[in-house]
């Protein structure tokens, strides 16, 4: 199956600060992407859908100012989590896929931690 | 509402056969997806299907019955690795993903 690589695989982070985290497609264009976020032993929730070259469509509830979401190029997307607080560590996974009518690939996720 | 529905966690045996069943209402239907997801780690595809009946891949195979609105994956010769949550997802009419809670499965030696 297609790549989807996700960087960093973790990070800890102080309350307060933002961190970026990369989200890229290696062997194929990604038209769509979708970031998610898991808490422990509960199922994905979705945050945002983002489509290349234009502004990402945000699910209820999730604050599209704090979750800074960029899809720059059919390639990469990054979100970034902006002033950290301990109750945004979460597990954070993206997804790629390169048409509506194909089945969507994970990056490997990222475990942030907000002390 | 839209809601998938399938069961929190099931336990077999090493080498025995289960099947985890997936119900769903949503609107509209373009498909429905089965993902693994190792506790830690990111869900990785599993199936896709779109029209009705079995699709076979190795030792597993999933079904599809859109007029009753279900699904289930099926696993053979169970191994200790197949440990996992298994996750349904339908593709709305939106070609929105809607993600099931998981089942999580105890492979016993």
């Amino acid at each position: 199956g297609a790549v989807v690589s996700q960087h960093p695989s973790w990070v800890i982070c102080k309350s307060g600060t933002s961190v970026k985290i990369e989200c890229r497609s290696l062997d194929f264009q990604a038209t769509t992407m979708f970031w998610y976020r898991q808490f422990p032993k509960q199922s994905l929730m979705l945050m945002a859908t983002s489509n290349e070259g234009s502004k990402a469509t945000y699910e209820q509830g999730v604050e599209k100012d704090k979750f800074l979401i960029n899809h720059a190029s059919l390639t990469l997307s990054t979100l970034t989590v902006t002033s950290a607080h301990p109750e945004d560590s979460s597990f954070y996974i993206c997804s790629a896929r390169f048409d509506t009518h194909t089945e969507a690939f994970f990056g490997q996720g990222t475990r942030l931690t907000v002390v | 509402g839209q809601n998938i529905d399938q069961p929190t966690e099931m336990t077999a045996t090493e080498g025995a056969i289960v099947q985890i069943n997936c119900t769903y209402q949503t609107s509209g239907f373009n498909g429905l997806f089965w993902y693994q997801q190792h506790a830690g780690e990111a869900p990785t595809f599993l199936s896709y299907n779109v029209l009705d009946g079995l699709e076979e891949k190795g030792r597993f195979s999933s079904f599809l019955s859109r007029s009753k609105g279900y699904s289930y994956l099926l696993l053979k010769e169970l191994q200790m690795k197949d440990s996992a949550s298994y996750l349904c997802a339908v593709m709305d009419s939106n070609y929105q993903l809607i993600w099931g809670a998981g089942t999580k499965l105890i492979i016993k030696p």
